[in-house]
């Protein structure tokens, strides 16, 4: 069954440094979106993205974030300055574009990101 | 999107079937019902979506009356590999919207 895979799964880094956060979504999947959830909290959504471009963020995805498809494959989420509050576990999700259903979303593993 | 409502926390045993409740009065005509579950250190991961009646998979069942202002999702015979957070969320039809994800219910499944 395919599957999104997210690297790395783990990633410590200082505070104020940039980190780069990677998606694989499934292959003929053409939405993807970022998540994250703070330890002990909800799922919270970051950004949505189709069409090499930003559907929906949150008020969460501020001027620090950014997302891109650098190519056919990859979804990636970049953090540009890290703030402590950005601990978190990062999860890439992607869905299809067929019509009649609430589209099911397919969660990576996720990126547990560690600020210090 | 419709607001949902769920129990926090749900204890079981092993062999046991759990039916858990989600209420969602305000859900409008072109929204449907999906579950979702999510193990520790994981991504949730869909386990079934419905619209109305009766649905079933390989790993659930959801029912859902005829005013769908509620949907149970049933779990038959639960292992301890059950034991996880399920979310109840409610969107339209043919949406790529965001997923609104609330607390969800615990269910721990003991021996």
């Amino acid at each position: 069954e395919p599957e999104v895979t997210q690297t790395p799964s783990h990633q410590v880094t200082q505070m104020g440094q940039e980190v780069i956060l990677r998606c694989v979504p499934i292959s003929n999947h053409l939405y993807f979106y970022w998540y994250r959830q703070i330890l002990g909290q909800k799922v919270e959504f970051l950004v949505s993205f189709y069409n090499n471009e930003i559907s929906e963020k949150s008020e969460i995805f501020d001027d620090q974030f950014s997302v891109e498809r650098p190519d056919g494959s990859n979804f990636t989420l970049k953090i540009r300055s890290t703030k402590l509050e950005d601990s978190a576990m990062y999860f890439c999700a992607s869905s299809a574009a067929t019509t009649g259903y609430q589209e099911t979303q397919y969660f990576g593993p996720g990126t547990r990101l560690l600020v210090l | 999107l419709a607001k949902t409502t769920q129990p926090i926390s749900m204890d079981s045993y092993e062999g046991q079937e759990v039916n858990i409740t989600c209420s969602h009065n305000n859900i409008a005509t072109n929204d449907y019902i999906t579950w979702y579950q999510q193990f520790p250190s994981q991504g949730p991961r869909f386990i079934i979506q419905g619209y109305k009646t009766k649905v079933t998979n390989e790993v659930a069942s959801l029912f859902i009356p005829a005013d769908r202002k509620s949907s149970t999702l049933s779990l038959p015979r639960v292992s301890l590999s059950d034991t996880a957070v399920y979310y109840c969320l409610v969107g339209d039809v043919g949406s790529t919207d965001k997923l609104i994800f609330g607390t969800g219910t615990r269910l721990q499944v003991f021996p």
